[in-house]
């Protein structure tokens, strides 16, 4: 079973730039999330697919960060414009369903400049 | 909104020594979740504990769920050095989805 693929590994960026992480989760999981995770703290839930549909973004800085997830599969998370606070590992992950073990992917390790 | 402390924040040991992290919850849990992250990788999936004391366990992993399904413990016996990362548990409420705790670092030395 492929597992949870994200992209880039790493991003470098200057402040007020724009970013975005891609994600594909593992076939079949209709449960698709994204974390922040800061170095030394545990993952943050930013927003929660059920398939194409959000169940949860209430700690998603919406003036800033946007994702989709477009036809139930695959899922971009996008920063515009980026701040130095965003430096972090942005973690996706994904499950058959909501409370479900979750799968995550190697994340995407941001560094803004 | 609900709150989930791990303690301790860290645990330094010798090879061989026993290991415990407790989670706990300011609210009763649906289901907890144990996963461990190996520095530089991302959290894996260890255990889910849905039951009122249940008790599971993987090896030299032990996971409980306690009576009244606010707290949780990870016991690991006999470290070893692949036992080092930090490990998280993750708790579902109310809603559809988890919170991660704030983990603890274990790390061990040879």
């Amino acid at each position: 079973e492929a597992g949870v693929a994200q992209s880039p590994r790493y991003k470098i960026i200057e402040k007020r730039q724009s970013v975005a992480f891609w994600c594909n989760p593992i076939s079949g999981h209709a449960t698709l999330y994204w974390y922040q995770q800061i170095l030394g703290q545990g993952p943050k839930l930013l927003i929660q697919f059920q398939n194409n549909g959000v169940v949860d973004d209430s700690q998603l800085p919406k003036d800033r960060f946007s994702a989709e997830r477009l036809k139930g599969v695959d899922s971009t998370l996008k920063i515009q414009p980026a701040k130095l606070e965003d430096s972090a590992v942005y973690l996706c992950a994904s499950s058959l369903a909501g409370l479900q073990p979750q799968h995550f992917g190697d994340g995407t390790r941001l560094s803004i400049l | 909104g609900q709150q989930v402390m791990q303690i301790p924040q860290y645990q330094h040991v010798q090879e061989g020594e026993d290991f415990t992290t407790y989670c706990n919850s300011s609210t009763t849990l649906s289901n907890i979740q144990w996963y461990k992250q190996r520095p530089g990788g991302h959290p894996v999936f260890l255990i889910q504990l849905v039951k009122s004391g249940e008790v599971k366990k993987q090896k030299r992993l032990t996971f409980q769920f306690g009576e009244a399904k606010k707290n949780s413990s990870l016991h690991i016996t006999a470290t070893q050095t692949t036992d080092v990362g930090t490990y998280f548990c993750a708790v579902g409420g109310a809603t559809n989805k988890l919170i991660f705790g704030t983990g603890t670092l274990l790390a061990v030395q040879p």
